[in-house]
């Protein structure tokens, strides 16, 4: 089952924050996310395997929930640098090691 | 050290040819994964392998699409015959799996976009 990313799309100014939420309507695994500006490849981001969890570095950090369905990205201070799609790809318990099913995405713009 | 390379970069074809798609993975990593991304239905995964044997190919559209692992250091996705649906950008990944149910980030190459008329 697809997970639902929310907002689909934002809009923001350099130095804002922004926060990316990804919902399961089952028990995760693990959550990847990644990055992917327009015409490149998706490039890894992090890996969420523990409820409760909440890892990052820089200003990009990403929790997931103690009941291992919702997971957030954190983007803080964001930079021109930060504009992309940002996709979160779900790991369902038992569904088999490393198959990734991906949400819709969000278009995230940075403005100067 | 080189990325995930993928041949060709765009490929335009006229429906009910064949076409074919090559990856090859990062050195070292027995783990491949074919995507394909469109804008009604995102990133999906079509199959994996692990160790060159296929794992997972529930999510390969219909019997006109395959793909074979050789060998650790290539693969291809064939699409015979093409349809005008299958225009989508393709995407080879590759990872590192030392044991079951242990979690590696999954590297992309750049994609093949692939036009179907």
């Amino acid at each position: 089952q697809q997970p639902v990313q929310s907002p689909q799309a934002v809009i923001l100014r350099e130095g804002e924050d922004a926060v990316i939420n990804c919902s399961s309507s089952k028990a995760l695994y693990s959550v990847h996310w990644y990055r992917q500006k327009h015409g490149e490849a998706p490039i890894f981001l992090m890996i969420l395997l523990k409820g409760g969890e909440q890892k990052g570095h820089d200003k990009i950090s990403a929790s997931f929930n103690e009941k291992k369905q919702q997971s957030s990205l954190y983007l803080t201070a964001s930079q021109l640098s930060y504009s992309g799609t940002y996709f979160c790809g779900t790991e369902i318990n038992g569904q088999g090691a490393q198959k990734l099913v991906f949400g819709q995405g969000t278009r995230l713009t940075i403005n100067p | 050290d080189a990325g995930v390379i993928q041949s060709p970069r765009h490929e335009v074809t006229e429906m009910g040819q064949e076409v074919t798609l090559r990856c090859k993975p990062i050195s070292g990593h027995n783990s491949l994964f074919w995507y394909r991304q469109t804008m009604m239905r995102g990133l999906e995964l079509l199959i994996y392998f692990n160790n060159n044997v296929p794992i997972d190919d529930s999510g390969m559209p219909e019997d006109r699409f395959s793909a074979k692992m050789p060998n650790a250091s290539f693969s291809t996705l064939k699409i015979q015959p093409s349809e005008p649906r299958d225009s989508a950008v393709y995407f080879c990944a590759s990872s590192f799996m030392l044991r079951d149910r242990e979690i590696y980030e999954q590297y992309f190459g750049p994609g093949t976009r692939l036009t179907v008329t």
